[in-house]
């Protein structure tokens, strides 16, 4: 059964600092999702990394991906409150239907 | 605009009704998905249909009825026997793996509550 582990789960920084959010799972898949959730909101996605060593950049976000460590992170740089959210992460269940599975996500408050 | 509906936005019942929530796509997408948050939670697996009339249950199916009559629509039913049904309902839907990337997009939820 697919895992999927996402740390830290609650993240307090300040402006300007940089951190960086990992998402881990279990079995085989080169497909990985990070959604933002905004309170009350639904999820919006933000990077879709489909294959070992995918970077992808927006803003001050940056996506990774390590098939071969089963590893991706989500790096904030010179964070700003308005990157204040809960982050997803989601493996897709290679060659298994079309469902992913969702980590439990990360809930990031950025003090100003 | 394509995108995904979800109708209604807030939703209140008395226990012991069943209660249907809305989801409607126009993107042509293939699969589509329900979704359960609590507060603070993450995303449980509700039920997912990958084809008209074809559904699958997730890992939370007890107490949920779906159906799949057309391609735009994925409707959830929440029934008496959920014990515990007041949350967050998020509908999603995607184009099937096999035909592209995967990537789920999300309707606006529905929030339930339940007294």
């Amino acid at each position: 059964e697919l895992k999927v582990e996402q740390n830290p789960l609650f993240l307090s920084m300040q402006e300007g600092k940089n951190y960086t959010i990992y998402c881990n799972y279990s079995t085989t898949s080169d497909r990985l999702y990070w959604y933002r959730q905004d309170p009350g909101k639904s999820l919006e996605s933000l990077f879709v990394l489909l294959s070992n060593g995918a970077v992808k950049q927006e803003g001050r976000l940056m996506a990774s991906l390590d098939t071969k460590a089963r590893l991706s992170t989500l790096h904030i740089t010179a964070a700003v409150h308005d990157l204040s959210a809960t982050y997803f992460c989601a493996v897709d269940m290679i060659n298994r239907d079309d469902k992913i599975i969702f980590g439990k996500g990360t809930r990031l408050h950025i003090l100003p | 605009d394509g995108g995904i509906t979800q109708s209604p936005k807030y939703l209140f019942r008395k226990e012991g009704q069943n209660v249907t929530l809305s989801c409607e796509q126009n993107l042509n997408h293939d699969a589509m998905y329900w979704y359960r948050q609590d507060p603070g939670q993450g995303l449980r697996l509700i039920y997912y249909s990958q084809i008209v009339n074809d559904f699958q249950k997730g890992d939370i199916a007890e107490g949920y009825s779906v159906s799949r009559e057309k391609k735009e629509s994925f409707p959830l039913t929440v029934t008496s026997a959920q014990k515990n049904p007041t949350a967050f309902y998020l509908c999603a839907s995607s184009i099937s793996r096999w035909s592209g990337i995967g990537e789920q997009y999300f309707g606006p939820g529905t929030r339930l509550t339940v007294t």
